[in-house]
């Protein structure tokens, strides 16, 4: 299976404790983006990287949030000091350089997503 | 004012009978507009796409576009079963927005 993985599928955890999640990309994509969706609403924005380097970030997100790309290639997001309101589905996504024009068919993949509930 | 709209309550058609979604953008400089489908408690998957002014066909999927007036729409033709999910309205620059979501019920 070549397409976006992420791990774990669940996890629970308890108010307070930090949590990590990880995402690896289509290899061939350069742009990984997070996402975090609630019941009844569309997939918010959290952040995206271009290769390593991260080029935005949520205004709206906290800073207990922070999520690396350190050799391009897979992605982690960790929760420090998990709070309910976390409690959510966060998906990751890749494609390729939005600048390309081959990235117009499909700009985006996600992957199954991490349901995280904090209790 | 958010950067796509979808206030749509859920739809629900007759199997057979067209599904029009409706969404509406912020950010006139958005030159890609996406629609994914989402069924429940799984990821958003690209259903259709659209760059220019008009009508886009693709199957029983139609999208529509008009710039001027920042709106984008999806008609489903012959509604199957099969299409009852969230119908999920993105807008790309540099990354991709998305509404809350349209979701559709299709009755056999």
């Amino acid at each position: 299976d070549t397409g976006v993985s992420q791990d774990p599928r669940h996890k629970i955890t308890k108010r307070g404790q930090n949590v990590t999640f990880r995402c690896d990309p289509i290899s061939e994509h350069n742009r990984l983006y997070w996402y975090r969706q609630t019941l009844g609403q569309g997939p918010e924005f959290l952040t995206y990287f271009q290769n390593e380097a991260q080029l935005e970030k949520s205004r709206l997100l906290s800073d207990r949030f922070s999520a690396e790309r350190p050799k391009g290639s897979f992605s982690t997001l960790e929760i420090q000091r998990t709070e309910q309101g976390d409690s959510a589905m966060y998906l990751c996504a890749s494609s390729p350089d939005t600048r390309t024009q081959s990235s117009y068919n499909s700009p985006l993949h996600f992957g199954n997503g991490t349901r995280l509930t904090v209790t | 004012q958010k950067e796509v709209e979808q206030n749509s309550g859920p739809l629900s058609v007759p199997e057979g009978a067209i599904a029009s979604l409706n969404c509406t953008y912020s950010d006139r400089v958005s030159q890609s507009f996406f629609w994914y489908r989402q069924y429940s408690g799984k990821s958003p998957e690209l259903i259709m796409s659209i760059y220019s002014n008009g009508d886009k066909e693709d199957g029983r999927f139609t999208a529509q576009l008009n710039k001027a007036s920042q709106y984008v729409s999806l008609l489903i033709r012959d509604s199957q079963p099969s299409d009852s999910a969230t119908y999920l309205c993105a807008v790309l620059n540099n990354r991709l927005a998305f509404g809350k979501g349209n979701q559709v019920v299709v009755i056999p």
